[in-house]
């Protein structure tokens, strides 16, 4: 079992729906939660981070950790085609290792 | 544009042979990480460099190798290749060592034949 797990997707949504991306792990050990954004064939893109657990928000994103439930999440509202993309959470211990999720390939059609 | 850069953008060799990959991190970063981003396993730790020194140490196979320059550049080494190697390997940096603001360059597509 590996120690981020993501669904793989892909997830389609129309224009302007809310979308839900999810990660659980399995490392309590896990400090830092992020999210990045890969367009095909470029390099992850980080979209938001938190620290320990609880929500940020940054614009149509948010970010929610639940470190008793090993779950973290990732919201955007109002999506649109440009959102298509991978999202890969990544967790680290002490910041600088970070372990990835496989990532959820998303699709938001017009 | 994330300011890392990477060559190659694209290598092909074949099994057996050895390449190397550089990395040029973002102006003032000192700390260069090495990820590898494969279909089946990925994207996966490899090395981190910090100041040039190795920091912290991943998956990382015994016939790869990695060093960091005194330019702060870096380059990863891989030898006798494997048909397995093949991915994309990517370079980031940071400022500092302990930091999850991770800055990614465009990735090295490497295939083995």
């Amino acid at each position: 079992q590996k120690e981020v797990e993501q669904d793989p997707g892909p997830l389609s949504v129309p224009e302007g729906a809310i979308v839900s991306l999810n990660c659980t792990y399995s490392n309590s050990a896990f400090q830092y939660f992020m999210w990045y954004r890969q367009y095909s064939r470029k390099g992850p893109e980080l979209l938001m981070y938190t620290y320990s657990s609880g929500n940020k928000e940054d614009g149509r994103f948010t970010a929610q950790v639940d470190k008793s439930s090993k779950y973290i999440s990732l919201f955007i509202r109002d999506s649109q085609p440009s959102d298509s993309a991978t999202y890969l959470c990544a967790m680290s211990e002490a910041g600088n290792m970070l372990t990835f999720g496989g990532g959820t390939r998303l699709m938001v059609k017009p | 544009d994330s300011g890392v850069t990477q060559t190659p953008k694209h290598l092909i060799t074949a099994t057996g042979q050895r390449v190397t990959l550089r990395c040029s991190p973002r102006s003032g970063d000192l700390s260069v990480y090495w990820y590898q981003q494969s279909l089946d396993q990925g994207l996966q730790f490899l090395i981190q460099y910090y100041n040039g020194e190795e920091r912290a140490k991943g998956n990382i196979l015994e016939r790869f190798s990695a060093q960091q320059f005194p330019d702060l550049h870096s380059e990863l080494n891989l030898s006798s290749l494997e048909l397995g190697d093949s991915a994309l390997y990517f370079c980031a940096s940071s400022v500092v060592s302990e930091t999850y603001t991770q800055y990614f360059g465009p990735g090295t597509r490497l295939t083995v034949l």
